[in-house]
């Protein structure tokens, strides 16, 4: 079993909708969650970081992680074709380690 | 946020030669930066950990001597890639944080392919 489960998708939604991307953990120990914005042969870009659980907002993305559950999701508003890229959950279990990312979510955001 | 340059960003290479990919932070000193390798449609996975000033730490089942790695100041780690066979070819990403916080910043990636 995988350290952290992402569903590889693709996800296709129209232009507007509310687009719920999520990640489950088996590591108890991972305190702090991110979420990266890939585009095809291009570096992570950091979207999202939340320490512990609880909500973060920023624009139209929204991070929640349940530690309890060991679940987190990003919800990405307004959704918009720019959107379309491939998404990766990653975490860490403490301040400067490596993360252990998902797979990636592939999301196509359609005109 | 933070700014992490990975250079080149594509590179063909003959099989038996070496390959030097440059990873630098912009902005920040970096003690430890992460050298992360990812197959098409697949996620990223961690290499090795660059550490400035001492030796690198290589996961399970990655060859220190096939893929060097130098980090000789804060802003500069190095990997090269020594006697590249096709099936290294891949896209090799890095990334580095500051030293404040837990955040984790990526270079653009290169992508390596070995003829």
């Amino acid at each position: 079993q995988k350290e952290v489960e992402q569903d590889p998708g693709p996800l296709s939604v129209p232009e507007g909708a509310i687009v719920s991307l999520n990640c489950t953990y088996s590591n108890s120990a991972f305190q702090y969650f991110m979420w990266y914005r890939q585009y095809s042969r291009k570096g992570p870009e950091l979207l999202m970081y939340t320490y512990s659980s609880g909500n973060k907002e920023d624009g139209r993305f929204t991070a929640q992680v349940d530690k309890s559950s060991k679940y987190i999701s990003l919800f990405i508003r307004d959704s918009q074709p720019s959107d379309s890229a491939t998404y990766l959950c990653a975490m860490s279990a403490t301040g400067r380690r490596a993360l252990t990312f998902g797979s990636g979510t592939r999301l196509q955001v359609q005109p | 946020g933070a700014v992490v340059s990975q250079h080149p960003s594509r590179v063909i290479c003959k099989s038996g030669t070496s390959v030097k990919i440059e990873c630098r932070s912009l902005d920040f000193q970096a003690t430890t930066m992460f050298w992360y390798r990812q197959f098409p449609k697949q996620s990223l996975m961690l290499m090795a950990t660059s550490n400035e000033g001492s030796k690198a730490t290589y996961e399970q089942g990655v060859e220190k001597d096939k893929f060097l790695i130098n980090h000789a100041s804060l802003t500069l780690s190095t990997l090269t890639v020594t006697s590249a066979h096709p099936e290294d070819s891949s896209f090799y990403i890095c990334s580095a944080g500051r030293q404040t916080n837990t955040e984790a910043f990526f270079g653009q990636g290169t992508r390596l392919t070995v003829v």
